[in-house]
């Protein structure tokens, strides 16, 4: 089993819809990273999570570290927003990222 | 600040060639990582270093090797290049406080 899974493997929505992606992992933790990887680009950190829930204009982070669980919403959902997001944990163990295999979003106009 | 960089953006080889990848970051990280990326695999780690002179194995290193001679480079060497190398590698470093920071990736292809 995966030490990060992620949740749906592949999501196409109507653009405005509210979008929730979602990372469970089952190692320590000391952060958890929630990456943006547009068609053929380069990798962006979008957040850095240890606690609680963070905001970055349409986008919203949440984890539960009692659960060892996070989320990812993306509201009012925009075709632009279509790209591979990608959940990754700084465990805290070792100096190494473990990464999900990301989530393929495709936003339709 | 350029942040991480890597040369070469793309690549094509013939099976048993040589090459080497370069990353190379401005921001005084002890902490960087070569990763390549495969359809449906995700990122996989192949080598490491917490520090300049310092190196570790990854999930996948066989036919790779690194070196960190100085802080701001590590620098990932195919000696003999395979097929199974095509891929598309990036590399990142990390802070002490774990933020993450990636090149722009170099797409590999190995024929």
């Amino acid at each position: 089993k995966n030490e990060v899974e992620q949740s749906p493997q592949n999501l196409t929505a109507q653009e405005g819809e509210f979008i929730t992606i979602n990372c469970s992992y089952s190692v320590g933790i000391s952060a958890l990273h929630w990456l943006q990887q547009h068609p053929g680009g380069g990798i962006v950190s979008l957040f850095m999570l240890s606690s609680g829930k963070k905001k970055h204009g349409r986008l919203i982070a949440t984890i539960n570290i009692q659960e060892k669980h996070s989320s990812l919403h993306i509201t009012a959902s925009h075709p632009r927003d279509s790209a591979v997001y990608i959940c990754a944990v700084a465990t805290n163990r070792d100096d190494k990222i473990i990464f999900g295999k990301g989530t393929r979003l495709h936003i339709l106009p | 600040n350029a942040g991480v960089t890597q040369t070469p953006k793309f690549r094509v080889l013939k099976t048993g060639q040589s090459m080497t990848l370069l990353c190379a970051q401005d921001m005084n990280h002890e902490y960087m990582y070569w990763y390549r990326q495969d359809p449906g695999m995700g990122l996989r780690l192949i080598h490491y270093s917490v520090g300049e002179g310092t190196t570790a194995k990854g999930e996948v290193p066989d036919g790779y090797n690194v070196s960190r001679l100085k802080k701001q480079n590590f620098l990932l060497g195919l000696e003999s290049a395979a097929p199974s190398q095509t891929s598309v590698y990036f590399c990142a470093s990390k802070t002490t406080t774990n933020e993450q920071f990636f090149g722009p990736g170099t797409r590999l292809t190995v024929l």
